[in-house]
């Protein structure tokens, strides 16, 4: 258990819904990270946050947007959802640190489109 | 940009050892993370290394070279449980996402 946790686990929708995924960092991290993980790719990252501010951002669909609360959890929205949009999402959490800042993995959220 | 470089797919014996390599080429190096996924589970942390040589941990080896955009992962006295993928990561300097390779799909067999 990596002390981030994750929810729902699983989530099924239909074409042009909007879901809202959540996740919760470890205590004492202070950053978060979301990745899409579908079957023909890795990990792509979508999106970082540090103590509420956005810091980097990657791979994401203008579709999907994020944020992160004073309390530190996050939320990922994907609205007019695709198909395509069928994947894992997996919120990490490190510390936050420019040197060694190694990224613990939640469970997921594994999102069907139908 | 960058691109990390690993085989898809290897097979290996219980027991035996297994090393499964990653090239990689960026501009800028802070890091280089590996991660055990198995199927449908999220990543988790095995090792990092930054500096040359080599990091043990237990039956888990993790080894780089800078200079050629190298590292391997070595596994020992491997175990029916150590089936799973194995992703390499890159951390940029001056960033603090990681850059993924696509993974490296192992299967022990008896």
């Amino acid at each position: 258990d990596s002390g981030v946790t994750q929810t729902p686990k699983h989530l099924i929708t239909a074409t042009g819904q909007r879901v809202t995924l959540r996740c919760s960092p470890r205590s004492g991290d202070l950053s978060v990270y979301w990745y899409q993980q579908s079957l023909d790719q890795g990990l792509q990252f979508l999106i970082q946050y540090y103590n509420g501010e956005e810091r980097a951002k990657g791979n994401i669909l203008e579709r999907f947007s994020a944020q992160q609360f004073p309390d530190l959890h996050s939320e990922l929205n994907l609205s007019s959802l695709e198909l395509g949009d069928s994947a894992l999402y997996f919120c990490a959490s490190s510390v936050g640190s420019p040197r060694e800042d190694t990224q613990y993995f939640g469970p997921g959220t594994r999102l069907t489109v139908l | 940009g960058q691109n990390i470089d690993q085989p898809t797919e290897m097979t290996a014996t219980e027991g035996a050892i297994v090393q499964i390599n990653c090239t990689y080429q960026t501009s800028g190096f802070n890091g280089l993370f590996w991660y055990q996924q198995h199927a449908g589970e999220a990543p988790t942390f095995l090792s990092y290394n930054v500096l040359d040589g080599l990091e043990e941990k237990g039956r888990f080896s993790s080894f780089l070279s800078r200079s050629k955009g190298y590292s391997y992962l070595l596994l020992k006295e491997l175990q029916m449980k150590d089936s799973a993928s194995y992703l390499c990561a890159v951390k940029v300097a001056g960033s603090y996402q990681l850059t993924f390779g696509k993974g490296t799909k192992l299967s022990v067999i008896p």
